[in-house]
């Protein structure tokens, strides 16, 4: 079975540019969560989509959004980028029948210069 | 304060020795995570609880939900355990991850 793939591995963007990170969960899993770890701090959660569904957001500005496609496939989408956005993007998926055990991906390195 | 803690935060230790990582929450949760991270970023769930003891290989985990601490713990430590553990709890309701900052362990040959 394949785990949760991410794309692409590495994103290199410039400042008031826009980025868009793609997740596929795995097979099954309905549930995708985006995370956010920044060099040097922890894992901050960023989103989190079931069903095709916004359920709930951390503490991001607003030019942070995403959506969640008809196969549960997932996109973050990130305006304006800010030299600070620089960081790893992991994706996790889950199912209400794996009792929401998370799930992540490889990740994707973006770099804001 | 900290919603999740772990404890410590860096532990070097010879290989085979015991190994115990603690991880102390404040506020209600439904499960308790404990995540792998090696160099690179690449994270591995490595046990999800509510209550009690897993156990995999040489990995055991435990949560007091009482006392809301957890603990996991490596016998037989080996340099292939090197790696960022992570632990993690999830809210009731919207299971999105709130995490600790990690415990660095390396372990030396």
């Amino acid at each position: 079975e394949a785990g949760v793939t991410q794309s692409p591995t590495h994103l290199i963007k410039t400042r008031g540019q826009q980025a868009t990170l793609r997740c596929s969960p795995i097979s099954g899993h309905t549930s995708v969560y985006w995370y956010q770890q920044a060099l040097g701090l922890g894992l901050q959660f960023l989103l989190w989509y079931d069903e095709g569904e916004e359920r709930n957001r951390g503490n991001f500005p607003p030019r942070f959004s995403g959506r969640q496609f008809p196969n549960y496939s997932s996109e973050l989408n990130v305006n304006a980028l800010e030299l600070e956005d620089s960081a790893l993007y992991l994706c996790a998926s889950s199912s209400q029948t794996a009792s929401y055990e998370q799930y992540f991906g490889p990740g994707t390195r973006l770099t804001v210069t | 304060k900290n919603e999740v803690e772990q404890s410590p935060q860096n532990l070097t230790a010879q290989e085979g020795e015991f190994i115990t990582i603690n991880c102390s929450y404040s506020v209600g949760i439904s499960a308790l995570h404990w995540l792998q991270q090696h160099p690179g970023g690449g994270i591995v769930s490595l046990f999800m609880l509510s209550s009690g003891k897993k156990k995999h290989g040489r990995l055991i985990a435990t949560i007091n939900i009482q006392e809301k601490h957890s603990s996991l713990h490596i016998t037989a430590s080996h340099p292939r355990d090197s790696a960022v553990y992570i632990c993690a709890v999830s809210d009731f309701g919207n299971e999105k991850l709130t995490f600790g900052t990690g415990t660095r362990l390396t372990i030396i040959p």
